[in-house]
């Protein structure tokens, strides 16, 4: 079946540390996006790319970068880690439909990152 | 800033009781409304998507859309104790960037 992996699952890093937090589908989905989730602010959108080579910063972007080499993979980079990245990151894919009943996206698992 | 809003609750019904999950956004543009369902420390789920006015039915669940008063709503039947969950509304802004609000957590009791 096809399905969205994140990895790792769980990381604990140190301020000022370089973090690449991976995701990974096999929808085969032209989309892909990065929220982060925390308390009171629900999920906010940091990147999302709409193709191979493709990259746009989202409402929260600073201090994260994104890469996109395939179809498949969209890794997040956290380039210098600060406390205030500790979250909960999702990714999601979606079809490459720009509306109308396939512009559905489906989550990773979820990645809890603690920056200490 | 286009803002999706929801009460946070929590809403608390008694199990077989109707839910009323509630959704209001600010950017009248919207085409597409999405209603997740997200258990705690888990992924969100997609519940129900809604792209015209009215109501779209899913077995207990029931969504409901009015552009004009941008508003959206979710209505769950039959409430079960495993529907106790947060519910995520999410509007596409365009070009399929979701806004999402903060959720609305729902407690059926038994």
């Amino acid at each position: 079946d096809a399905e969205i992996t994140q990895s790792p699952r769980h990381k604990i890093t140190e301020t000022g540390r370089q973090v690449t937090l991976a995701c990974h589908q096999t929808w085969n989905h032209n989309n892909m996006f990065w929220y982060r989730q925390d308390l009171g602010h629900g999920l906010r959108l940091i990147h999302y790319s709409y193709g191979v080579q493709d990259t746009n910063k989202g409402e929260v972007s600073d201090g994260y970068s994104v890469s996109r080499s395939n179809t498949e993979d969209l890794p997040l980079t956290l380039e210098s880690a600060a406390s205030s990245q500790t979250s909960v990151y999702f990714c999601a894919s979606s079809d490459i439909a720009l509306a109308g009943e396939k512009d559905t996206q489906y989550f990773g698992p979820g990645t809890r990152l603690t920056v200490l | 800033q286009k803002e999706v809003e929801q009460n946070s609750g929590p809403l608390s019904v008694p199990e077989g009781a109707i839910a009323s999950l509630n959704c209001t956004y600010s950017d009248r543009v919207s085409q597409s409304f999405f209603w997740y369902r997200q258990y705690s420390g888990k992924s969100p789920e997609l519940i129900m998507s809604i792209y015209s006015n009215g109501d779209k039915e899913d077995g207990r669940f029931t969504a409901q859309l009015n552009k004009a008063s941008q508003y959206v709503s979710l209505l769950i039947r039959d409430s079960q104790p495993s529907d106790s969950a947060t519910y995520l509304c999410a509007v596409n802004t365009g070009f399929q960037k979701l806004v999402f609000g903060t959720g609305t957590r729902l407690l059926v009791s038994p």
